[in-house]
C-alpha cells in the first residue's frame, strides 16, 4: 500500500501550456481534497470531492479545472496560469477514525509558471 | 471561521532535547480536533498526533505529546528527545466536520524546527 501518490513531482510550465496534475488513493476513502502551498503561506483548501462530487470550491480561479472520475483518482487540469501560481500542490484523502476524519496526503507537485 | 496561529517561524534545539512548539487556535465550533503534521523537505504532509476537543487526557504517540489547554485555546505540540530527523516544518491544524459528511482542516502558518547534533 504506498498511501496517496502524486504525478508528476515536479513540474515547470508556461503561461499558455495546458497541464494536468494526478492523485491516486487506492485506500478506499471517499474524500479526496487539494491544497495549495505557496512560499510563506498556510496550506489552502481549493477543492474537496466527496464520493466524485464536488462539494467544495474556495474562490479558485476557472484556471484551475478539477476533475473527479471516480474515488480514488483526482486531477487538476492547469490551463493560462499565471506566475503566482507557482506552488506547492498537494492532494489527500480521508477516511473515519474514531470521532475525526485522519487526511493522508500525497507527496506534492512543486509547480513552477515561467 | 476558524483560525490557527502558530507565532514561531523557527525553532532550534540540541539533540536529545526536548521542545515544544506553539499552537493557539480559534473556533466557534462545539466540536473539533486538533492536528500537527511534520512536513520534511520532499514536501510530504506526515500526520503525526491528534487530539479531539472532548479528550479528557492529552493525547501521546511515542516521543511526540500534546498539551492540550481548552480554555486557552492552545495545543502545543512536545517532542522529547529530538533527533537530527525531526527537522523539518510542523504545521498545526484544527479540523471541524462543520455540517459536511468528510471534515475540513485549517492549517497554521507553520513552524520550521531544526535540530543540532
Amino acid at each position: 500500500e504506498t498511501g496517496v501518490t502524486q504525478t508528476p513531482r515536479h513540474l515547470v510550465m508556461g503561461m499558455t501550456n495546458k497541464k494536468s496534475l494526478k492523485c491516486e488513493q487506492h485506500l478506499g476513502h471517499n474524500a479526496m481534497y487539494w491544497y495549495k502551498q505557496s512560499a510563506k503561506k498556510p496550506l489552502e483548501l481549493m477543492f474537496v470531492y466527496n464520493f466524485k462530487e464536488q462539494t467544495e470550491n474556495n474562490s479558485v480561479p476557472s484556471r484551475f479545472s478539477p476533475e473527479c472520475p471516480n474515488s480514488s483518482h483526482l486531477f487538476l487540469h492547469l490551463h493560462t496560469l499565471q506566475p503566482e501560481d507557482s506552488a506547492l500542490y498537494l492532494c489527500a484523502s480521508s477516511h473515519r477514525t474514531g470521532a475525526t476524519y485522519e487526511q493522508y496526503f500525497g507527496p506534492g507537485t512543486r509547480l513552477t509558471v515561467t | 471561521a476558524q483560525k490557527i496561529t502558530q507565532t514561531q517561524p523557527g525553532m532550534f534545539v540540541q539533540e536529545k532535547e526536548a521542545v515544544t512548539l506553539d499552537c493557539t487556535y480559534d473556533t466557534s465550533d462545539p466540536s473539533y480536533g486538533l492536528f500537527w503534521y511534520k512536513q520534511p523537505s520532499s514536501g510530504e504532509m506526515i500526520f503525526l498526533i491528534y487530539q479531539g476537543s472532548y479528550d479528557q487526557q492529552n493525547a501521546t504517540e511515542g516521543r511526540y505529546s500534546l498539551n492540550f489547554q481548552k480554555a486557552r485555546k492552545s495545543a502545543n505540540l512536545v517532542i522529547s528527545a529530538s533527533q537530527l530527523g525531526d527537522s523539518a516544518m510542523y504545521f498545526c491544524a484544527i479540523f471541524s466536520l462543520r455540517g459536511t459528511s468528510y471534515g475540513k482542516l485549517t492549517f497554521g502558518q507553520g513552524t520550521i524546527l531544526t535540530v543540532h547534533p
